[in-house]
């Protein structure tokens, strides 16, 4: 059964710092994702990381992936209060039908 | 750009009401998904659907079923909803396995149940 584990799950920072959210996931996979959500809001897709290796970065945000470690990051680069959100990673299944696991989630506050 | 639209932002049914939640895609997507969110439980599969009529159980079904008759249309039913199903679930797309994109999110429906 895949399972996906973030940490932490709350995080609450200082603007002008970095820090990295972590996800584990439990066996082989196709894809991970990570998503952003806005209380009161819904999912809004991030990055979609393909193979190990693979590094995507937007604005202050940059996601890697390690499929040998089955671990995938996303760094922080001076956090401002804008990015006080909760991250998602999700995992796709390998092999058979789709299915999207996710964590937990990683609550994140920036603070003046 | 992707639009996943369900039918209710906010619902408040009866317990043993029979409950139809609707979602929409209009990207000709083959994949949905229906999840629920819950506070320290983070998302949930509930059911999918990789094709018209074909469906798939997801990690919570029980006391849920889906219909899925076209290929935009992606419906949840609870059957006889029940207090523990008060949650906000969340209606995705996506396209099939061979092509590489992310799955879209609807804006989500808080449903009380009481």
């Amino acid at each position: 059964e895949l399972k996906v584990e973030q940490n932490p799950l709350f995080l609450s920072m200082q603007e002008g710092k970095n820090y990295t959210i972590y996800c584990n996931y439990s066996t082989t996979s196709d894809r991970l994702y990570w998503y952003r959500q806005d209380p009161g809001k819904s999912l809004e897709s991030l990055f979609v990381l393909l193979s190990n290796g693979a590094v995507k970065q937007e604005g202050r945000l940059m996601a890697s992936l390690d499929t040998k470690a089955r671990l995938s990051t996303l760094h922080i680069t001076a956090a401002v209060h804008d990015l006080s959100a909760t991250y998602f990673c999700a995992v796709d299944k390998i092999g058979g039908s789709e299915k999207l696991v996710f964590g937990k989630g990683t609550k994140l506050t920036v603070n003046p | 750009d992707v639009k996943v639209t369900q039918s209710s932002r906010y619902l408040v049914k009866r317990t043993g009401e029979k409950v139809f939640l609707e979602c929409v895609q209009d990207m000709d997507h083959e994949n949905m998904f229906w999840y629920r969110q819950d506070p320290g439980l983070g998302l949930r599969l509930i059911y999918f659907s990789y094709d018209v009529k074909m469906k798939e159980k997801g990690d919570i079904p029980e006391g849920y079923s889906v219909s899925r008759e076209k290929k935009e249309r992606f419906s949840l039913i609870l059957e006889s909803a029940s207090t523990n199903q008060t949650s906000m679930y969340l209606c995705a797309s996506s396209l099939g396995s061979v092509r590489e994109t992310e799955a879209f999110f609807g804006q989500g429906t808080r449903l009380t149940v009481v």
